[in-house]
């Protein structure tokens, strides 16, 4: 397909778990962004990439969160010792120029 | 405190009725975004308003910015069931980093 897909779509993890959330852009695009949305609210950033460098990383809201790029094109974000409050659905978009173009998320609960 | 607000929060309506919600802020931006997501699904952008008392239509959609470039709002004519989803408003940030608003919850009921 054309559009920005991810994956797994819903991932279940045990409170303490590691989780890793695939995001692959749509070809071409240079930025690429991840944002978390929790229940019932807005979707909030966490970090950008253009190409391969992590260019800001200020709404990652811990040390538990990593996001990597490392061919400038797909991306993993990773949640390592997952908590309840972790529990949202994450959104990654693509974009070349100004437009971005959103993937239809990862819902993550954290039991 | 939120950036961008949006209201109402929720909004529940018989098709054929005609609604409209609000996206206000302090602040001065120089374009502003309206995006719907439906569940299960990323935001998708409707429509980007750039100057001040700009109104765009989409269809049914009527998307206005205030004068000021401080607010806009939203009218949605004779809404079928098909414009349910959530309705975001969002601004750009230093970076090209997207800032939204809480979100509009609408359903419209056959």
């Amino acid at each position: 397909g054309a559009g920005v897909s991810q994956s797994p779509r819903y991932k279940v993890a045990k409170r303490g778990q590691d989780v890793a959330l695939r995001c692959d852009p749509i070809s071409g695009h240079v930025s690429l962004f991840w944002y978390q949305q929790a229940l019932g609210q807005g979707p909030e950033f966490l970090t950008y990439f253009q190409n391969e460098a992590q260019l800001d990383k200020s709404g990652l809201p811990s040390d538990r969160f990593f996001a990597e790029r490392p061919e400038g094109s797909v991306s993993t974000l990773k949640i390592q010792r997952t908590q309840q409050e972790d529990s949202a659905v994450y959104l990654c978009a693509s974009s070349a120029f100004n437009e971005q173009f959103f993937g239809p998320g990862t819902r993550l609960t954290v039991l | 405190t939120q950036l961008l607000e949006q209201s109402p929060q929720f909004l529940s309506i018989q098709e054929g009725e005609n609604l409209t919600v609000y996206c206000n802020s302090s602040s001065v931006f120089s374009s502003l975004q309206w995006y719907r997501q439906e569940p299960g699904e990323g935001p998708v952008l409707l429509v980007t308003v750039v100057t001040g008392g700009e109104v765009k239509k989409l269809k049914r959609l009527t998307f206005q910015f205030g004068d000021a470039r401080k607010d806009s709002s939203l009218h949605i004519t004779a809404a079928q069931p098909g414009d349910t989803g959530l309705y975001l408003c969002a601004v750009y940030n230093q970076g090209g980093k997207l800032i939204f608003g809480q979100g509009t919850e609408l359903s419209v009921k056959p």
